[in-house]
């Protein structure tokens, strides 16, 4: 079993382009997350979703998409990239949301 | 929104000494989890106290819940080099349960 698996886990855009955080899991949990994790923040929430055609927002969702069309993958989208979202991106999944999370490795994501 | 704050930032010790980190919340809280994450590496789920005045132990870790479930305490006994990282607390608050909200954490390092 690979766990979450995160890809890319590097990449470098310029401002205004667009792009796609893949995350995919493969022990059925049900519950999955995108957290961004900057120096001094600590985790922040992105956006969540609770099962396939369910998503919500979390604490910092502007400029990010998600969709959740399978149990196995939530991609995280960045419409026009902006400085601001230069980050770590982490996914996290847990077989409901109020049980611990198994994090993905992260995706370190440079806007220039 | 919700808040969980967490003391100290940094601590830094000489190998066997004791550490202790300490999380409070502006709510009261349905469980808390606690988290830790390597330099580099993601965070990687320890434990999660459920109950008011929950204490449970993992060795040298010991986790405690506060009795009004708005605080908690992680203490290490006689560090060891092995556990220089970034201690998180997280918690969930009874309106949501998917949405659990990171502390900043505490950076832990250990002089051999």
């Amino acid at each position: 079993n690979a766990g979450v698996t995160q890809t890319p886990k590097f990449q470098v855009l310029k401002t205004g382009q667009s792009m796609t955080l893949q995350c995919a899991q493969d022990m059925n949990h049900e519950y999955m997350s995108w957290y961004r994790q900057d120096p001094g923040m600590g985790l922040r929430l992105i956006h969540y979703s609770v099962g396939a055609g369910i998503t919500d927002q979390g604490e910092v969702p502007n400029g990010y998409n998600v969709s959740r069309s399978t149990t196995e993958d939530f991609p995280l989208r960045l419409l026009s990239a902006a400085p601001s979202q230069t980050s770590v991106y982490f996914c996290a999944t847990s077989p409901w949301g109020s049980s611990g999370y198994t994090f993905g490795s992260g995706t370190r994501l440079t806007v220039v | 929104g919700q808040q969980v704050m967490q003391i100290p930032q940094y601590q830094h010790v000489q190998e066997g000494e004791d550490f202790t980190t300490y999380c409070n919340s502006s709510t009261t809280l349905s469980n808390i989890q606690w988290y830790k994450q390597r330099p580099g590496g993601h965070p990687v789920f320890l434990i999660q106290l459920v109950k008011s005045g929950e204490v449970k132990k993992q060795k040298r870790l010991t986790f405690q819940f506060g009795e009004a479930k708005k605080n908690s305490s992680l203490h290490i006994t006689a560090t060891q080099t092995t556990d220089v990282g970034t201690y998180f607390c997280a918690g969930n608050s009874g309106g949501s349960n998917y949405k659990l909200t990171f502390g900043k954490g505490t950076l832990l390092t250990v002089n051999p």
